[in-house]
This record gives structure tokens, C-alpha cells and sequence, in this order.
């Protein structure tokens, strides 16, 4: 079955950097994007950007422009999210989520999701 | 960006209940709405994809209507384990973009 599978909790110092991995499995990696969202606490659900697993590119949110970037390794079909300049406000579980339906169809959705990484930021 | 409005933002019900969740668009964007169901400590899950698809898996007492720049999720017999936050989210462009969420209460 589909699977995204995430790396683990973080605890990282304002300023820093965080990266966290997404490995997938159970279908074709270069026929789907992959989506990273997150959720700070008390908050709801945020989308931050978005890869093209075939070629690695990717669309951004505006407000994170400049500090994340996402890349793709297709050998192990892995998706990574890098975020820098870390500040308190980034403190959040962070989720990536497979579009449900094949690059290029309509009405599309996240799903599935993974089981998403807590990150803290914390001086 | 596409402002997503949901109402309420909190509802108390009983089992057996039927409740309705609005969702309203700061433009218009055809069919391209998904509602999630997100329980603490776990994943978000999509319960209903372009308005009024229901996912497989996903109970018959949840459906979705609308277009344009308003949308509806109803649960029609409310069971206990439909006690949790709900969010409608547009796919029309990016930034994609959510509702605030629906925490649903027992009441």
C-alpha cells in the first residue's frame, strides 16, 4: 500500500536549520507530487510548498520563500524539506502528503499523508 | 491568496446528530474543495475531494456539496468517532490554502 514514512523529532536553536526526510513507497514516485504542510500548536493546517518528483521542481508558498527548499533523491524515492533561519514561530508538526491523484488531473487533494515531525525551536 | 472561510468554529453535538460545516472562498473556485477530518496525534485524513467526491473507505454519512465560492460538509448521524477538527482546503491554486477548522465537540 502507499506509504510516506517521516524522519524523527527535532529540537533545534533559533537560527538554525532543519531538515526532515519523507520516504515513500507502494506506488510509481515520478507520477505524483509531493506536498509539505504544517501545523503549529493551536493552529491549523499551513501548506508550504510543493516538488515534481520527475524533474525536482518545485512551487513554494510565498511566505517561506527564501527559506525552504525541497529536494527529491529517485533512488530511494525520498522526499526532503529544508528549513532555515529557524525561528520560535516555526515550531510545528511538519507533514508531507502525496497529491491523490496523478500529476496533471483536476480537483486534486493530499493524500496520503505521513505521520508527520515534530520540530521545536527553542533557545 | 485565497481566503478560506469555515463556520462555525466550534459545534457541540450529540451522537446521532446531524450537523453541517460552511465553507466559503474569497473567489471563486469551481469544484476544486477538500475537507479533512484530523484527530489529535495523528495525520489529517481527506474525507471528501472536488466537493463531492467521498474518498474510498470513507463512511456514507459524510457528504460534501457546492462550487463556486461556497461548500458544505454534512455529517448526517453523527458517531463517536467523528469527534474531531474539520478543514476544507482549495486546490484551485497555489498557495493552497485551509479553513481554520471546525472543532466538533460532544456535547
Amino acid at each position: 500500500q502507499v506509504q510516506l514514512v517521516q524522519s524523527g523529532t527535532e529540537v533545534k536553536k533559533p537560527g538554525a536549520s532543519v531538515k526532515v526526510s519523507c520516504k515513500t513507497s507502494g506506488y510509481t514516485f515520478s507520477n505524483y507530487y509531493i506536498n509539505w504542510l504544517r501545523q503549529a500548536p493551536g493552529q491549523g493546517l499551513e501548506w508550504m510548498g510543493m516538488i515534481d518528483p520527475t524533474g525536482g521542481s518545485t512551487t513554494y508558498a510565498q511566505k517561506f520563500q527564501g527559506r525552504v527548499t525541497m529536494t527529491r533523491d529517485t533512488s530511494t524515492s525520498t522526499v526532503y524539506m529544508e528549513l532555515s533561519s529557524l525561528r520560535s514561530e516555526d515550531t510545528a508538526v511538519y507533514y508531507c502528503a502525496r497529491d491523490y491523484l496523478i500529476i496533471g488531473a483536476a480537483y486534486n487533494g493530499f493524500d496520503p499523508w505521513g505521520q508527520g515531525t515534530l520540530v521545536t525551536v527553542s533557545s | 491568496d485565497i481566503q478560506m472561510t469555515q463556520s462555525p468554529s466550534s459545534l457541540s453535538a450529540s451522537v446521532g446528530d446531524r450537523v453541517t460545516i460552511t465553507c466559503r472562498a474569497s473567489q471563486t473556485i469551481s469544484k476544486y474543495l477538500n475537507w479533512y477530518q484530523h484527530k489529535p496525534g495523528k495525520a489529517p485524513k481527506l474525507l471528501i475531494h472536488a466537493a463531492s467526491n467521498l474518498q474510498s473507505g470513507v463512511p456514507s454519512r459524510f457528504s460534501g456539496s457546492g462550487s463556486g465560492t461556497d461548500s458544505t460538509l454534512t455529517i448526517s448521524s453523527l458517531q463517536p468517532e467523528d469527534f474531531a477538527t474539520y478543514y476544507c482546503q482549495q486546490s484551485y491554486n497555489t498557495p493552497y490554502t485551509f479553513g481554520q477548522g471546525t472543532k466538533l465537540e460532544i456535547q
